[in-house]
């Protein structure tokens, strides 16, 4: 049973850099069936996708974050990685990683169980 | 881009209730939409794909329907692990959206 596992910081200053990584287990980031992405949720609001990336390295960004977001994936360590430049209060949310099937999009299928993140100083 | 209208955005119902939810598309999505329930703390579960599929494991009383710009999902007989927050979310394109959210609470 494929598992996605979120890392990296909980908490970020203004202005700096968040980066978060998507670690795949019992399955390869590598399988051309499927597209890897990222969304997030601030408290107590809804859902927004950030992104999605195919092992080949397309990449796919939400228009509104698209200039702050880059989305990775490393092959060799079987993961995929998030990187939101100059965070703001506003970029506070729980992240999470998410596997969607690309033949016909499916939605997000398996999900990590999320890494909260805070941007304060 | 694709904006999604979820209706209503609170829904107060009962144990055994049929509750319905609808989502609305701003342009033709043909049926590349699916649903998802989440609780509090806890990662969201997809639902429903290509607007009226199950997916594996999901109770029957779920149900999706529509096609274009105009999609419901429904319960049949509301269960007391249905209380929950409900989102649709369009996969028409390489850009993806979430509808806002319906949250079903007890009555």
């Amino acid at each position: 049973q494929l598992q996605l596992q979120e890392s990296g910081p909980g908490l970020v200053k203004p202005s700096d850099t968040l980066s978060l990584t998507c670690t795949v287990s019992g399955g390869s980031v590598s399988s051309g069936d499927y597209y890897w992405g990222w969304i997030r949720q601030p408290p107590g609001k809804g859902l927004e996708w950030i992104g999605n990336i195919y092992y080949s390295g397309n990449t796919y960004y939400n228009p509104s974050l698209k200039s702050r977001v880059t989305i990775s994936v490393d092959t060799s360590q079987n993961l995929f990685s998030l990187k939101v430049d100059s965070v703001i209060a506003a970029d506070t949310a729980v992240y999470y990683c998410a596997r969607s099937y690309v033949g016909a999009p499916d939605g997000f299928d398996i999900w990590g169980q999320g890494t909260r993140v805070t941007v304060s100083s | 881009d694709i904006q999604l209208t979820q209706s209503p955005s609170f829904l107060s119902a009962s144990v055994g209730d049929r509750v319905t939810i609808t989502c609305r598309a701003s342009q033709g999505i043909s049926s590349y939409l699916a649903w998802y329930q989440q609780k509090p703390g806890k990662a969201p579960k997809l639902l429903i794909h290509a607007a009226f599929t199950l997916q594996s494991g999901v109770p029957s009383r779920f149900s999706g329907s529509g096609s274009g710009t105009e999609f419901t999902l429904t319960i049949s007989s509301l269960q007391p692990e249905d209380f929950a927050t409900y989102y649709c979310q369009e996969l028409n394109s390489y850009v993806w959206t979430f509808g806002q959210g319906t949250k079903v609470d007890s009555k």
